[in-house]
């Protein structure tokens, strides 16, 4: 597609059920970052792709978050045992590989998650 | 841990009128980057900052570098109530050698009025 898709746009979970957001990102683009945007938090960086390397997965906030990337391409965001405190907004973006100047970032609609 | 702090975080402004959004930071970078957000919407890339002393213009808007001073402007020129959004700074730290990942600001509100 034109740009990054996500998906679903929004879900609403129970407290302690697991979640799955895919991101479909830009085709070409060799990187892909998850990010979360909460009211108290802001933005924050969860995790980060680029190409066959291992993912970079400093920001992911406890071990109840992990993701993959199948084939370099589609990626899946998992929440286990989802907390009120995970609801948020998921956003995916892709770009090319960093290091190429004049690189842009480019962000997808995100998916809505509320925990309840 | 590299910190990005942005001023104001709420501005009003009248249609016609000029300001100017700081972005300051508190490592080495130079890569920075300024998006919009819509209510309710995702971010839009503005510009990409690459080295000291760039500047880049579209339309209304003119984003700025100083990597000496870690400093980022983004100066809205006779603003128009379509520019209504909030604006994020973020810095890449790719350039201390870290995986590239993006640390935002805290976003500034812009309101304008007629």
């Amino acid at each position: 597609g034109a740009g990054v898709s996500q998906s679903p746009s929004n879900k609403v979970t129970e407290k302690g059920k697991d979640v799955e957001l895919r991101c479909d990102p830009i085709s070409g683009h060799t990187a892909l970052y998850w990010y979360r945007q909460s009211l108290g938090q802001g933005l924050e960086f969860l995790i980060y792709f680029q190409g066959n390397s291992a993912p970079d997965k400093s920001g992911l906030p406890s071990d109840r978050f992990s993701a993959e990337r199948t084939g370099g391409s589609v990626s899946t965001l998992t929440i286990q045992r989802t907390q009120q405190e995970d609801s948020a907004v998921y956003l995916c973006a892709s770009s090319h590989s960093p290091g190429d100047s004049g690189n842009t970032i480019y962000f997808g609609e995100g998916s809505w998650l509320t925990v309840v | 841990e590299l910190k990005v702090e942005q001023n104001p975080l709420f501005l009003s402004m009248q249609e016609g009128k000029n300001y100017t959004i700081y972005c300051n930071y508190s490592t080495t970078s130079d890569r920075l980057y300024w998006y919009r957000q819509d209510p309710g919407k995702s971010l839009e890339s503005l510009f990409v900052l690459l080295s000291n002393g760039a500047v880049k213009q579209e339309g209304r808007l003119m984003a700025s570098l100083d990597t000496k001073a870690r400093l980022s402007t983004l100066h809205i020129t006779a603003a128009v109530h379509d520019l209504s959004a909030t604006y994020f700074c973020a810095v890449d730290e790719t350039y201390t050698g870290t995986a590239s990942k993006l640390t935002f600001g805290t976003g500034t509100r812009l309101q304008v009025t007629l």
